[in-house]
């Protein structure tokens, strides 16, 4: 059974600083990931998706993905209020069938 | 474009009560999925069709059916309702297998059983 592990959090930051959120995978053949934002009572929405090693930076947003140690990340730098949310993890659960395996989120909290 | 449409939004139903959840999607999308998400945990897969007349089983499927006749609708049934069922239940499509565009969610049906 693959698993993709996120700790719950929450986790709590200033206004303005790097939010760091870590996710780890069982499958060592996974190759992509995604990571989606939730805000409350809302659906989630795709923010980043990383395939190969390395950093992946999309604006305020960079995926760190560390095939070795089986832990890929997400930073958020100068974070904002509206940043707060919860952060899902998610890798490829099968090479043909597109489904997904979510990690449980972290939620995470930016204060003014 | 609409995109993912879920009706519902909102459901309760009582123990033993049969419901079916609507799922439609006008991006001519192939792949087409069934979450659950329990307060605080991810998302846990029900049922999930790879195209026109294919299903098949998720990680949760007990509890529920699905049918897939068009490309564009994949209904979700429950039958014999059960608290254990109390969710918020997300329909998914995405256009190609691992591709980089990740789903598409519907806006999610809260459903309470009691």
């Amino acid at each position: 059974q693959k698993e993709v592990e996120q700790n719950s959090g929450p986790l709590s930051v200033p206004e303005g600083a790097i939010a760091s959120l870590n996710c780890t995978y069982s499958d060592r053949g996974s190759q992509s990931f995604f990571w989606y934002r939730q805000y409350s009572g809302k659906s989630p929405e795709l923010i980043m998706f990383i395939y190969s090693n390395g950093d992946k930076e999309d604006g305020r947003f960079t995926a760190q993905l560390n095939k070795a140690s089986q832990y890929v990340s997400l930073l958020i730098r100068d974070s904002q209020p509206s940043d707060s949310a919860t952060y899902l993890c998610a890798a490829p659960g099968s090479s043909n069938t597109g489904k997904l395996i979510f990690g449980q989120g972290t939620t995470l909290q930016v204060k003014p | 474009n609409a995109g993912v449409t879920q009706t519902p939004k909102f459901r309760i139903l009582k123990i033993g009560q049969s419901m079916t959840l609507q799922c439609t999607q006008d991006m001519n999308h192939n792949y087409m999925y069934w979450y659950r998400q329990d307060p605080g945990m991810g998302l846990k897969l029900i049922y999930y069709s790879v195209g026109a007349g294919i299903t098949d089983k998720g990680e949760v499927p007990n509890g529920y059916n699905v049918s897939r006749s068009t490309t564009e609708d994949f209904p979700l049934r429950l039958e014999l309702a059960a608290p254990s069922q109390t969710s918020v239940y997300f329909c998914a499509s995405t256009k190609q297998v691992a591709g980089y565009e990740g789903y598409t969610f519907g806006s999610g049906t809260r459903l309470t059983v009691v």
